[in-house]
């Protein structure tokens, strides 16, 4: 069954960077987009960022781009979520999530469990 | 970028009963790019449909989408208790995909 697992969240000051990661397993990694997506404390969902199968292309939210690097390793399995310059609206549970195209964006047909980044001071 | 309004913001249901929830889209939203997804507190949202109408896999029959253009439904029939969430539309037509705000289905 697909399995998504995130990790590398944690609580930064403002201004500061964290790298997150999500290990996927039961699918075939490499034949799928994958996107990252947020959700501040107790407010809705926010897409941040997606990467083709073969990381060719990324596309970002305005409210990241320039500050978040969205990359992938198809030889580990793993996508990452690389965050500079953190403003504490940074502030979420951030979810990385399977694309069931490879090439185009399309929606997210699974979701890993999520892991928080706190930006405070 | 295409905002996703829903409505209404809150809903308050008994169980058995059958609710209607709307997602309307700031402009047109190409092929039927609209996604549904049901989020129980302190879990990952889980897909329900895609193409407006789609069902994903799992999903029982009593979830139907509707709708195309700018103006999409969410139909659940028969409310179980385990369907009392947040539910939210996606758009997926077009960069940047964009959430609506979401709609909460609470036991009444």
């Amino acid at each position: 069954q697909v399995q998504l697992v995130e990790s590398g969240g944690g609580v930064v000051q403002p201004g500061g960077s964290l790298r997150l990661s999500c290990a996927a397993s039961g699918f075939t990694f490499r034949n799928y987009g994958m996107h990252w997506v947020r959700q501040a404390p107790g407010k809705g969902l926010e897409w941040v960022a997606f990467m083709r199968y073969d990381g060719s292309n990324k596309y970002y939210a305005d409210s990241v781009k320039g500050r978040f690097t969205i990359t992938r390793d198809n030889s580990k399995n793993t996508v990452y979520l690389q965050m500079n310059s953190l403003r504490p609206e940074d502030t979420a549970v951030y979810y990385c999530a399977k694309d069931p195209n490879g090439y185009n964006w399309s929606y997210m047909d699974y979701w890993g469990q999520g892991t928080l980044v706190t930006v405070s001071p | 970028e295409i905002v996703l309004t829903q409505s209404p913001g809150t809903l308050s249901l008994s169980p058995g009963e059958t609710v209607t929830l709307f997602c309307r889209a700031s402009q047109s939203v190409g092929s039927s790019s609209l996604a549904w997804y049901q989020q129980k507190p302190g879990q990952a949202p889980r897909l329900l449909m895609y193409g407006a109408s789609s069902r994903a896999t799992a999903i029982p029959d009593r979830f139907i989408g509707g709708g195309s253009g700018s103006d999409f439904t969410l139909t659940i029939s028969r409310l179980e208790p385990e369907d009392f969430a947040v539910y939210y539309c996606l758009h997926y037509g077009n960069s940047p995909l964009t959430f609506g705000g979401g709609t909460k289905v609470d036991i009444k």
